[in-house]
């Protein structure tokens, strides 16, 4: 059963406009959220982390947005740029336990 | 700082066969996963060990898995035999405390034929 859900396998967009992925979850017991990005043939990498404590988390070009009553998140990328292009994954877990990732989101941005 | 090392990067292998993967976590980092990810999905927990101590191998197929991290650091991933849905990419990750943000090595791919 899949906890951690990203229903849209991929997205584009123009150089310059905002990108917006989003997640959802269904455990009510997670606490703490992460993005990673993964660029192909290598790990994934840390962007940006949630605690449930907060809504909003930003870092530069980077803001994650938490609405727990929804169970929804998202990961807000402005101004976008092509070397954004990557999968992005969102991971979910109950603090000090392990983390949920969902199928994750390919990004492309188009110069 | 060097990040988390993983070896082989690619791995060919015929099924019935045994592998390992080794992976070298961050300095520092007590808290170590193994992942396994198909294509078209995430990333899904194998393994995780705090030190020397496996706290969490509820999804590690016992009758052909098995896991080691002697002394806290280094850690190997085994399958034998290996099966044609172990094709996979298998990543190793490690983070400072349970719970934190994980670095990952690249991953080794698996083919198993």
């Amino acid at each position: 059963d899949q906890q951690v859900k990203q229903n849209s396998p991929s997205l584009s967009v123009q150089e310059g406009r905002i990108s917006i992925l989003n997640c959802d979850y269904t455990n009510s017991m997670f606490d703490y959220f992460l993005w990673y990005k993964k660029y192909p043939a290598e790990g994934p990498t840390f962007l940006i982390s949630i605690s449930s404590i907060k809504d909003k988390n930003e870092d530069g070009r980077f803001t994650v947005f938490l609405n727990k009553s929804a169970k929804h998140l998202s990961l807000h990328i402005v101004p976008s740029q092509p070397g954004d292009s990557a999968v992005y994954f969102c991971a979910a877990s109950v603090t000090g336990n392990q983390f949920y990732f969902g199928t994750g989101t390919s990004l492309t941005v188009i110069p | 700082e060097a990040g988390v090392v993983q070896s082989p990067r690619y791995k060919i292998i015929e099924k019935k066969q045994p592998v390992a993967f080794w992976c070298n976590p961050i300095s520092g980092h007590n808290t170590l996963y193994w992942y396994r990810q198909n294509l078209g999905q995430g990333p899904e927990l194998l393994i995780r060990y705090e030190n020397e101590e496996a706290v969490d191998d509820s999804q590690l197929p016992k009758d052909r898995f098995s896991a080691e991290r002697l002394k806290g650091v280094d850690s190997t991933l085994k399958i034998q035999p290996a099966e044609l849905g172990d094709s996979a990419v298998y990543l190793c990750a490690s983070s400072f405390s349970p719970g934190g943000e994980a670095f990952f090595g690249q991953g080794t791919r698996l083919t198993v034929v």
